[in-house]
C-alpha cells in the first residue's frame, strides 16, 4: 500500500532553517512527483511547491521563491523540503503528497501524516 | 495567480440531506483540473475528485463533482455521519501556480 511517513517536529528560532524528510513506499517513487503544502494553525491550505522525482524538476510558490529548497533522494525513496530563514508566520504543518503531475503539481492522491514546525523566539 | 472562491463558508446540514458546495474561479481553469479534498480535525486532506468530475481511489459514489470553466461543485448526495468536515477546492491548470480555495466547512444541523 502506498506510504507517505514524515520527520518529527521541529522547534525552531527565527531566522533559522528546518528541513523536513517524506519517506514514500508501496510504489514506484521515480514515476510520480511529490508536491509539498502547509496549514498554519486554524487556517487553510497552502501549496508551497512541487518536485519530479523522476528527473528532479521544480515548481515553487512565489511567495517563497528563494527561501525552499526541494529535493529527492531516488536510492532511498525520500523527499526532502527545506525552508530557509523561517519566521513566526512559517509555523504550520507540512505536508507531503504523491503527486501524478508529471511536469508540474497537480492533484495529491496520497499524503503524509505532517510535521508540525514551530518558529518561536 | 486563480483565485478560488468557496461559498458558502460554513454549511449547516442533516445526515441524510444533499449538500452542495460551490468554487468560483476568478479566471478560466484550463482542461478542468480541479480537485476536492476532504479534511477532517488532526488529519491529512483526503482527495476526493480531481479533473473536476472524477472520483478518486476509493470514494463512494455520493460524492460527485462537476463543472468547467471558471464554476465548479461538490455534491454529496446523502450525508452519512462521516462527512462533516472541511472540504476544498484546488485548481492545478495554471500550473506551476496551484492555488486552493479557503474552505466550507460543512457540520451538522
Amino acid at each position: 500500500q502506498v506510504q507517505l511517513v514524515q520527520s518529527g517536529a521541529e522547534v525552531k528560532k527565527p531566522g533559522a532553517s528546518v528541513k523536513v524528510s517524506c519517506k514514500a513506499s508501496g510504489y514506484t517513487f521515480t514515476s510520480y512527483g511529490i508536491s509539498w503544502v502547509r496549514q498554519a494553525p486554524g487556517q487553510g491550505l497552502e501549496w508551497m511547491g512541487w518536485i519530479s522525482a523522476y528527473n528532479g524538476n521544480t515548481n515553487y510558490a512565489q511567495k517563497l521563491q528563494g527561501r525552499v529548497t526541494m529535493t529527492t533522494d531516488t536510492s532511498t525513496s525520500t523527499a526532502y523540503m527545506e525552508l530557509r530563514s523561517l519566521r513566526s508566520d512559517d509555523t504550520a504543518v507540512y505536508y507531503c503528497a504523491r503527486d501524478p503531475g508529471r511536469y508540474s503539481g497537480s492533484s495529491g492522491d496520497y499524503w503524509g501524516q505532517g510535521t508540525l514546525v514551530t518558529v518561536s523566539s | 495567480e486563480i483565485v478560488l472562491t468557496q461559498s458558502p463558508g460554513t454549511l449547516s446540514l442533516s445526515p441524510g440531506e444533499r449538500a452542495t458546495l460551490s468554487c468560483r474561479a476568478s479566471q478560466s481553469v484550463s482542461s478542468s483540473y480541479l480537485a476536492w479534498y476532504q479534511q477532517k480535525p488532526g488529519q491529512a486532506p483526503r482527495l476526493l475528485i480531481y479533473g473536476a468530475s472524477s472520483r478518486a481511489t476509493g470514494i463512494p459514489d455520493r460524492f460527485s463533482g462537476s463543472g468547467s470553466g471558471t464554476d465548479f461543485t461538490l455534491t454529496i448526495s446523502r450525508l452519512e455521519p462521516e462527512d462533516f468536515a472541511v472540504y476544498y477546492c484546488q485548481q492545478y491548470g495554471s500550473s506551476p501556480r496551484v492555488t486552493f480555495g479557503q474552505g466550507t466547512r460543512l457540520e451538522i444541523k
